[in-house]
């Protein structure tokens, strides 16, 4: 099964607004990661947070993290049309190399 | 930097045939990853190379999926015989560390 579980599956919103996408995941991990995925492209990495680090930004990206509860938020403040895509929570199972994603939220902004 | 570079972008072909798929990570980088994405299961790691080495196959689906990397630049993933049910995208992805970067697919129908 998955380790991570993005929640909404879909969500739609106007251009400007916030963006709200959430990920569980079920076992201790090193870091947490968020990608972007375009249509018909590979995915992209937007976010790296590490397990001791409770919050992050970059950009009109925030991200965080607890532990406590085994899940993160990703935050895209300010959408723009351009920000239509899926997004995708990664973990590294600790000890393990290999990334495991969610099923992943598709987001898209209305103009 | 050329990112990863995945041939071909588009695969169709008939049941019970081989089919190659190839990737060239990008330079330096020392891990390579193959995946593979469909509606129904999402992303799921198949194989993964650390310095050219095979270091988990436990997603790789059956014997008839194998997977190569004779040196630092090359990758193959073969299926042999393909299946309807091996129809998905196949991306490659490949890292220093973290994060990982992908490629931008190949998709491959099998009728």
């Amino acid at each position: 099964s998955q380790q991570g579980e993005e929640d909404p599956q879909a969500l739609s919103i106007q251009e400007g607004e916030n963006a709200t996408m959430n990920c569980s995941y079920k076992t201790s991990i090193n870091n947490l990661q968020w990608y972007r995925q375009n249509s018909g492209r590979g995915l992209v990495h937007l976010i790296l947070i590490r397990s001791n680090e409770r919050e992050k930004h970059s950009g009109r990206l925030r991200v965080t993290l607890d532990t406590s509860k085994k899940s993160s938020s990703l935050l895209i403040t300010a959408s723009r049309a351009a920000d239509t895509a899926s997004y995708f929570c990664a973990t590294d199972l600790q000890g393990a190399q290999k990334l495991v994603f969610g099923q992943g939220t598709r987001l898209t902004i209305n103009p | 930097d050329a990112g990863v570079i995945q041939s071909p972008r588009h695969e169709v072909t008939e049941m019970g045939q081989e089919v190659t798929l190839r990737c060239k990570p990008i330079s330096g980088h020392n891990s390579l990853f193959w995946y593979r994405q469909t509606m129904m299961r999402g992303l799921e790691l198949l194989i993964y190379f650390n310095n050219n080495v095979p270091i988990d196959d436990s997603g790789m689906p059956e014997d008839r999926f194998s997977a190569k990397m004779p040196n630092a630049s090359f990758s193959t993933l073969k299926i042999q015989p393909s299946e309807p049910r091996d129809s998905a995208v196949y991306f490659c992805a490949s890292s220093l560390g973290s994060p990982l970067h992908f490629g931008n697919g190949t998709r491959l129908t099998v009728t």
